[in-house]
């Protein structure tokens, strides 16, 4: 069966501090893999999906970065975090051409990330 | 509807109530509409998907139905439970290749079902 990974949970870093959120996924191959987040009293933005090694598409302009140096892995990066950026970061995969599973999308844990 | 929209965004039920919640969506280049429940301290767990209009999907008390015409979606729980409590996302995804399995999630609601 699929599983997928996250770490750390919980993360309190000072501002300009750099950040690396890591996620990984087991039990699928070539997965589609997002990254999202839920700012306090907001909803799931999705901030970064790929659809293969290398590939990192961003659907918003901000101060983070994602890569995908491995089919399974998937990483969200910054160099300077911003107060802005604290939140509740989940990553999710679908299968490969998920057209037969409606999109359907796995989460992970999550971490909460607190930046003062 | 350019967004997907969820209202009420919070509610407080009494254990035993029964009570629903709305998702609004555009309705254009429609393909599936989700809805996941999200516990404090878990991972989203999918609840249901649904494609055609008209569509009614029931797990135990919760039930969903989907109007893709008019771009709602109803999400039903009867007889709330404490162990309902949870916020209720919903999510709509596009139909088409560039897509890339992308989800477009409301705000949520949250429910909390006092004993």
């Amino acid at each position: 069966s699929q599983t997928i990974h996250q770490w750390p949970a919980t993360l309190v870093q000072p501002v300009g501090s750099p950040l690396s959120l890591e996620c990984t996924v087991e039990g699928t191959s070539n997965p589609n893999l997002y990254w999202y987040r839920q700012a306090a009293g907001r909803g799931l933005q999705l901030l970064f999906y790929s659809v293969g090694i290398g590939q990192i598409s961003s659907e918003v302009p901000q101060n983070l970065s994602a890569s995908r140096p491995q089919d399974r892995q998937f990483i969200l990066s910054s160099k300077k975090l911003l107060l802005s950026d604290s939140g509740f970061y989940l990553c999710a995969w679908s299968p490969l051409g998920s057209g037969s599973s409606y999109n359907e999308q796995f989460f992970g844990p999550g971490t909460r990330l607190t930046v003062l | 509807i350019l967004n997907v929209e969820q209202s009420p965004q919070s509610l407080h039920v009494q254990e035993g109530d029964s009570t629903n919640f709305t998702c609004s969506f555009p309705s254009s280049n429609f393909y599936a509409l989700h809805w996941y429940r999200w516990e404090t301290a878990k991972s989203p767990e999918a609840l249901f998907v649904m494609t055609l209009n008209g569509d009614e999907k029931k797990k135990g008390r919760i039930s969903a139905t989907l109007n893709t015409k008019e771009g709602y979606s109803y999400l039903y729980i009867k007889g709330s439970q404490p162990e309902d409590s949870a916020t209720y996302l919903c999510a709509r995804s596009n139909a088409g290749g560039t897509s890339y399995g992308k989800l477009t999630f409301g705000q949520g609601t949250i429910l909390t079902v006092h004993p």
